[in-house]
């Protein structure tokens, strides 16, 4: 089945530093979603973004389907923004299951 | 708020029981999905229904089961329950069959102990 492989694992980050987040996948989807989940558990659908790029905020992505990879790029991170990162997809073949990557956890210092 | 409501919150129960969880997806959209997220194998996708039809399975044990209602709310039926059961179930909720975003609920913390 699909692989989808998400780096750094994990990425402490000073108030104001920017970051990339990337999640690799093996094979061809036709879904991509990025989120976040927040210290409560709680999943926050941040980007629906099979293919090209989207900006929301100080969040942008970017999804290059050819090449199999997806960018989520946060810029003047904030301590509200610590929590872990998943990149989840939908393979074309294979039915209809969505894999999630094993995430990015984020911690920012004040 | 996404929209997604799931009942209860957080559920204790003991091995070999029967637990059933609850979830209402945002209106007009007509498939549910069931993802499990436990400490050691990360967010697992369940099933999904779409219009009260199964749609697609994932790794989901034999021990569980779920329907989608006409009312489009869906169930998630755990039995037999094990240590190993103890997760976060979450539901989540789309338009669509597929290339569409899904939409997560706050989640059903269950414990078996």
């Amino acid at each position: 089945g699909i692989q989808v492989e998400q780096s750094p694992p994990d990425l402490i980050l000073q108030e104001g530093a920017n970051s990339t987040l990337r999640c690799n996948f093996s094979d061809s989807v036709n879904n991509l979603q990025w989120f976040h989940q927040n210290p409560w558990g709680q999943l926050i659908n941040l980007f629906y973004i099979p293919s090209g790029t989207k900006q929301n905020g100080r969040l942008s992505a970017t999804t290059v389907a050819t090449e199999r990879y997806s960018l989520l790029y946060i810029s003047s991170s904030q301590t509200t923004d610590s929590g872990v990162y998943f990149c989840a997809v939908r393979p074309n073949t294979g039915g209809f299951k969505t894999i999630f990557g094993a995430g990015t956890r984020l911690f920012v210092k004040a | 708020d996404s929209g997604v409501t799931q009942t209860p919150k957080h559920l204790i129960t003991a091995t070999g029981q029967r637990v059933t969880l609850r979830c209402s997806p945002r209106s007009g959209d007509l498939s549910v999905y069931w993802y499990q997220q436990s400490l050691d194998q990360g967010l697992q996708f369940l099933i999904q229904y779409y219009n009260g039809e199964e749609r697609a399975k994932g790794n989901i044990l034999e021990r569980f089961s779920a329907q989608q209602f006409p009312d489009l709310h869906s169930e998630l039926n755990l039995s037999s329950l094990e240590l190993g059961d103890s997760a976060l179930y979450f539901c989540a909720s789309s338009e669509g069959q597929v290339t569409d975003t899904q939409y997560f609920g706050p989640g059903t913390r269950l414990t078996v102990l």
